[in-house]
């Protein structure tokens, strides 16, 4: 049974569109979260939600908006997309963020802006 | 602000040798240090987790050590194995700190 899922796996889209991508996860954790992988393979945060709540919310553009609809649930919608949003997209959770918990991930969507 | 790295970023070995990946923070003010792997085209996948009071974990073949006053931690790896071969990853996490390192890519040679 899959712990933390994404939908979908590749998306291939126009600049100037809009798109999302979702996660859930099935572990019952209280924390979900958005990283940002680049062509480079580095990983970076853009967002965390805690009880759907928003604690962490790196410089990212205003164009990607998180939601949160459930604890269970986090998801990740971008507008108007730019070449420079191509990249691997990570969604995690982990049951407490504040401890530093183990984070566990699911296995990325790959955004290709053309 | 927290930056990590990891060095060697690409390392070759021959099967069955032991060999470190290491991994180094600037500020030892850390909850907890994991260690990651990551296959081609997959996820991450955890393999260890040091909570900032300890100095090592160890699971099977693998053992990590933390030392946060000179904000360093190592990943050991016992007779490599092909299977092994994948990027590892390092990161410092806890409170609103989720910084990874840059990665080290490990090809284990059969």
């Amino acid at each position: 049974d899959t712990a933390v899922s994404q939908t979908p796996k590749y998306l291939v889209t126009q600049m100037g569109n809009d798109k999302s991508i979702k996660c859930e996860q099935n572990l019952g954790h209280d924390t979900m979260y958005w990283y940002k992988q680049d062509s480079k393979k580095f990983l970076k945060i853009m967002f965390s939600y805690n009880n759907k709540e928003l604690i962490i919310n790196e410089t990212v553009p205003n164009r990607f908006s998180p939601k949160s609809p459930d604890k269970a649930h986090l998801n990740l919608h971008i507008n108007s997309l730019e070449l420079g949003d191509s990249a691997v997209y990570f969604c995690a959770s982990s049951q407490d963020y504040l401890r530093g918990d183990t984070q566990y991930f699911g296995p990325g969507t790959r955004l290709t802006v053309l | 602000k927290q930056e990590v790295t990891q060095i060697p970023a690409a390392l070759s070995v021959p099967e069955g040798e032991n060999l470190v990946l290491n991994c180094s923070f600037t500020d030892s003010a850390i909850y907890n240090l994991q260690w990651f792997r990551q296959d081609p085209g997959k996820g991450l996948t955890s393999l260890l987790l040091i909570q900032s009071s300890q100095r090592e974990q160890t699971s099977g073949r693998l053992n990590a050590s933390l030392d946060k006053s000179s904000g360093r931690s190592t990943l050991y790896i016992a007779a490599s194995q092909p299977g092994d071969s994948a990027t590892y990853l390092c990161a410092v996490t806890g409170g609103n700190q989720f910084y990874f390192g840059t990665g080290t890519s490990l090809t284990v040679i059969p």
